[in-house]
């Protein structure tokens, strides 16, 4: 069964610092990542995804992740927080393009 | 732009009665639909699979005959909560498809049942 874990409930840094949310998952097989992001009150929006290829996966608002196979990892990260990075950010993984299973979430909070 | 909508974004009902959520796919045409339930402060946990003109597939452990879901066109999947009760209350999010992996998602919609 696949399954997703986001060790930390919630992640805090300073604005400007750099930030780094934790996924490990469990697959049998090759695996595709994804990161989302969550408002409040809002829907998920897509961040990136690993499907195939680079390691190192470039998405939106200039978030990156890497693809660790060994550590059976995808760490979420950018250099430089933003006060308004500040949501909740779930990694969800899937075997080809079938369902999704979420982790947990990780509560990203950035002080000014 | 969004390319899912849902519709209503929230809407309270008494205990008993059914409510209706419609899911519209905006710029594509999505023979599989996904509906997920999120608890505050919780992750989604996928409820069923929306199949144009076909059954939905429901996940282990959801009542069928509770939340009923109709993918009658390409565009729209509906999710009716019927005799609601309280403990229904919840964020429903809907989700189509890219077509490369990622699902795209709607905003969500809040029901509180009293």
């Amino acid at each position: 069964a696949q399954s997703v874990a986001q060790p930390e409930d919630q992640v805090n840094v300073a604005e400007g610092n750099p930030l780094t949310v934790k996924c490990t998952y469990s697959v049998s097989g090759n695996p595709y990542l994804f990161w989302y992001v969550q408002y409040p009150n809002r829907g998920l929006q897509f961040l990136l995804k690993y499907i195939t290829g680079d390691n190192l996966v470039k998405g939106s608002y200039g978030f990156e992740a890497e693809f660790n196979k060994s550590q059976t990892s995808f760490h979420l990260k950018k250099p430089s927080a933003l006060v308004s990075d500040s949501a909740l950010y779930f990694c969800a993984v899937t075997l080809g393009f079938q369902k999704l299973v979420f982790g947990t979430g990780t509560r990203l909070l950035v002080s000014p | 732009g969004a390319v899912v909508s849902q519709h209503p974004s929230w809407v309270i009902c008494k205990s008993g009665t059914s409510v209706k959520i419609e899911c519209r796919s905006l710029d594509f045409q999505a023979t599989t639909m996904f509906w997920y339930r999120q608890f505050p402060k919780q992750s989604l946990m996928l409820m069923a699979t929306s199949n144009e003109g076909s059954k939905a597939t429901y996940e282990q452990g959801v009542e069928k005959d509770k939340f009923l879901i109709n993918h009658a066109s390409l565009t729209l999947s509906t999710l009716t909560v019927t005799s609601a009760h309280p403990e229904d209350s919840s964020f429903y999010i809907c989700s189509r498809t890219s077509g490369h992996g990622e699902q795209f998602f709607g905003p969500g919609t809040r029901l509180t049942v009293l």
